[in-house]
């Protein structure tokens, strides 16, 4: 089975902050993933799918990118809002990585 | 607006059954793919299982947690989403989210557009 692995686990940041997520898989996937936003007790938000398309009405400020086997999700400057966990998705079988959380420094 | 409004959670004894809903307004459910994701208390997301339309075939697949236990299936004509829990663990203690799968044309993926917000199944003695 495919794995996903995120870095960091945690990360601490201000606003204004450039902020890069890496996101790996134990094999190569293609295209095929995802990155979700969850802020404390909602549901996620996709944010990019197929790697580096943006969904549409998602701030221009994040961009996915990656093929194969690693992927980066950027924030290039960090807002209040974005403070929240963020995931990455296999699209093929579903699974998704154990979560990045960003926090205010 | 596209609305998942899950429903059915609640308090369960281990070994018992409960089936949660989800219940689809603002898309064509008839031809959309859903999926149910959960998540246990504190910790990351975790993919239950997906059923596609019936025009693509109406199959699901399942996560190995879950599958010989859940059975997801689609009421088109209710416009409704269900998860059929049976033989539950405590493990499966979590907040349910039924989802909408958006489809890509140019990869060919399917991602998780529409969330509902949640229904907490808790198995518990």
């Amino acid at each position: 089975d495919i794995q996903l692995t995120q870095s960091p686990s945690f990360l601490s940041a201000s606003v204004g902050d450039r902020v890069t997520i890496t996101c790996r898989a134990s094999q190569g996937i293609s295209n095929y993933l995802a990155w979700y936003q969850q802020k404390p007790g909602k549901a996620p938000k996709v944010l990019i799918y197929a790697a580096s398309t943006l969904q549409s009405g998602v701030p221009s400020r994040f961009s996915g990118s990656g093929s194969g086997t690693e992927f980066t999700l950027t924030i290039s400057s960090l807002q209040p809002e974005d403070f929240a966990t963020y995931y990455c998705q296999q699209l093929n079988s579903y699974l998704f990585g154990p979560g990045t959380k960003v926090h205010i420094k | 607006e596209v609305q998942l409004v899950e429903s059915g959670g609640g308090l369960e004894k281990p070994g018992g059954s409960l089936r949660l809903s989800c219940a689809a307004s603002g898309l064509t459910f008839s031809n959309a793919w859903m999926s149910w994701v959960r998540q246990a208390p504190g910790k990351g997301l975790e993919w239950v299982g997906r059923i596609k339309s019936k025009t693509d075939g109406g199959t699901t697949d399942y996560a190995a947690p879950v599958k010989g236990r859940f059975t997801i299936s689609r009421d088109d004509s209710k416009n409704t989403l269900y998860l059929q829990m049976n033989s539950l663990k405590t493990e499966d203690t979590a907040v349910y989210y039924c989802s909408g799968l958006g489809y890509d044309f140019w990869s060919g993926a399917y991602y998780f557009d529409y969330w509902g917000q949640g229904t907490l199944v808790t198995v518990s003695s």
